[in-house]
């Protein structure tokens, strides 16, 4: 069973606009991470934000916030006031505290242009 | 930020002849290190989990005897793809994690094409 989603395969999203990349997980750990991650044409996995299962808030980094609705099991990716630079692949990720620590799984990942 | 690079970027090689991929962590000590591999335009997989001092573990359908994984101290963990074939042409990505935090960092990549 896949234990992270992303169900858009592509997106697009005008400069300036906000978008949402969708993520959802299946684990039965209670304690878990679950991280978003920016993979530019260049291959670099640049890490975006992390959100703990346990966090009672929304984790927000800049322009970049997650929107974490843990009944739901998803973890949304919410970035405002795109930039062309922001086309890339975003990989959405769960780090789970069974087994190999730091482990992390990802979805298959979302492509995001931004367009004038 | 925490820094992890790997070497070479970039590498062609014939068919039959053995790689090796350095992945270190420049700037903190890493027990523990994470070997992926990307097909174009797919997810990352993990490989193996580096273990500094003991063996690798891998994971299921990764061949251990073909891709070597030696984590030689606390700061260099390297992959060798041994006897490559062209279906082991692929983007080969490392990562460490941060001890007592949440990131993880990953290499640059390298990009293995075997002819």
């Amino acid at each position: 069973a896949q234990k992270i989603t992303q169900t858009q395969p592509g997106m697009f999203v005008q400069e300036k606009e906000a978008v949402t990349l969708d993520c959802t997980y299946d684990t039965s750990d209670p304690s878990y991470g679950l991280f978003w991650y920016k993979q530019p044409s260049s291959g670099e996995m640049i890490f975006l934000i992390y959100q703990g299962s346990y966090d009672q808030q929304n984790a927000t980094e800049g322009r970049y916030s997650l929107n974490f609705q843990k009944a739901r099991k998803s973890a949304n990716l919410v970035i405002s006031a795109s930039q062309l630079g922001d086309s890339a692949m975003y990989f959405c990720a769960m780090r789970e505290r069974t087994g190999t620590a730091s482990k992390l799984t990802f979805g298959t990942g979302t492509r995001l242009q931004v367009t004038l | 930020g925490a820094v992890v690079s790997q070497h070479p970027s970039r590498v062609i090689c014939k068919s039959g002849t053995s790689v090796k991929i350095e992945c270190r962590s420049l700037d903190f000590q890493a027990t523990t290190m994470f070997w992926y591999r990307q097909f174009p335009k797919k997810s990352l997989m993990l490989m193996a989990t580096s273990n500094e001092g003991s063996k690798a573990t891998y994971e299921q359908g990764v061949e251990k005897d073909k891709f070597l994984i030696n984590h030689a101290s606390l700061t260099l963990s390297t992959l060798t793809v041994t006897s490559a074939h062209p279906e082991d042409s692929s983007f080969y990505i490392c990562s460490a994690p941060l001890v007592g935090g949440n990131e993880q960092f990953f290499g640059p990549g390298t990009r293995l094409t075997v002819l």
